[in-house]
């Protein structure tokens, strides 16, 4: 599977959107891309997945770049709840593949 | 729907046992499930991918006999830490794979070993 890179940490404030930029430039073509959150001490939780066409559902945006070798999610309206690790993984839908998580980009949203 | 348990979520023992640790799926059938293993301020590792039916198979670098794993239905997995050392204290996360969304997984709430 692709490795993904993203920053370290961000600081967004309340209300705002969130922005949170992931590479993956080697990703192939039968990839997707997963975003997934893990607040302290809990599970990861998914939040969005696609592999080439924007997605939206009732948590987050998803722009992925027309080369797909970066993608953005997006969280329209930060909340302190949104205050986690964001995970950013590509990997090969369908199979049942295992997820490789790296070190994510820690957020935090600030009132 | 897609919601994954885990139990316990916290076990405290003594160096030397054994802890076993229930993931299971209530909403849905998982033929795959998978186990990480997370330290403090780290990210998750993957330890081992749990099929039904079938044995495990362990990532390089985690013993398989330590680290006991048993898929005996499609909507239960169970991970057991057998004679636990302070070095296993870790939180232990379990997924599993819900084959009609893209095989997107879904996460258990975690457990929290502490070995004494």
């Amino acid at each position: 599977d692709a490795k993904t890179t993203q920053p370290p940490s961000m600081d967004c404030a309340e209300g705002r959107a969130a922005n949170l930029p992931c590479n993956h430039s080697t990703i192939s073509g039968n990839e997707y891309v997963y975003w997934y959150r893990q607040i302290h001490s809990q599970g990861p939780q998914y939040i969005i997945h696609g592999l080439k066409n924007n997605e939206t559902n009732e948590m987050a945006s998803l722009i992925i770049t027309e080369d797909r070798k970066s993608s953005t999610l997006i969280l329209p309206h930060a909340t302190l709840r949104d205050t986690a690790v964001y995970y950013c993984i590509v990997r090969v839908g369908n199979q049942g593949g295992k997820l490789i998580f790296g070190q994510g980009t820690e957020l935090s949203v600030k009132p | 729907g897609a919601v994954v348990s885990q139990h316990p979520s916290w076990v405290i023992c003594k160096s030397g046992t054994s802890v076993k640790i229930e993931c299971r799926s209530l909403d849905f059938q998982a033929t795959t499930m998978f186990w990480y293993r997370q330290f403090p301020k780290q990210s998750l590792m993957l330890m081992a991918t749990s099929n039904e039916g079938s044995k495990a198979t362990y990532e390089q670098g985690v013993e398989k006999d330590k680290f006991l794993i048993n898929h005996a239905s499609l909507t239960l997995s169970t991970l057991t830490v057998t004679s636990a050392h302070p070095e296993d204290s870790s939180f232990y996360i379990c997924s599993a794979i819900y084959r009609e969304i893209t095989d997107t997984q879904y996460f258990g709430p975690g457990t929290r070993l502490t070995v004494l």
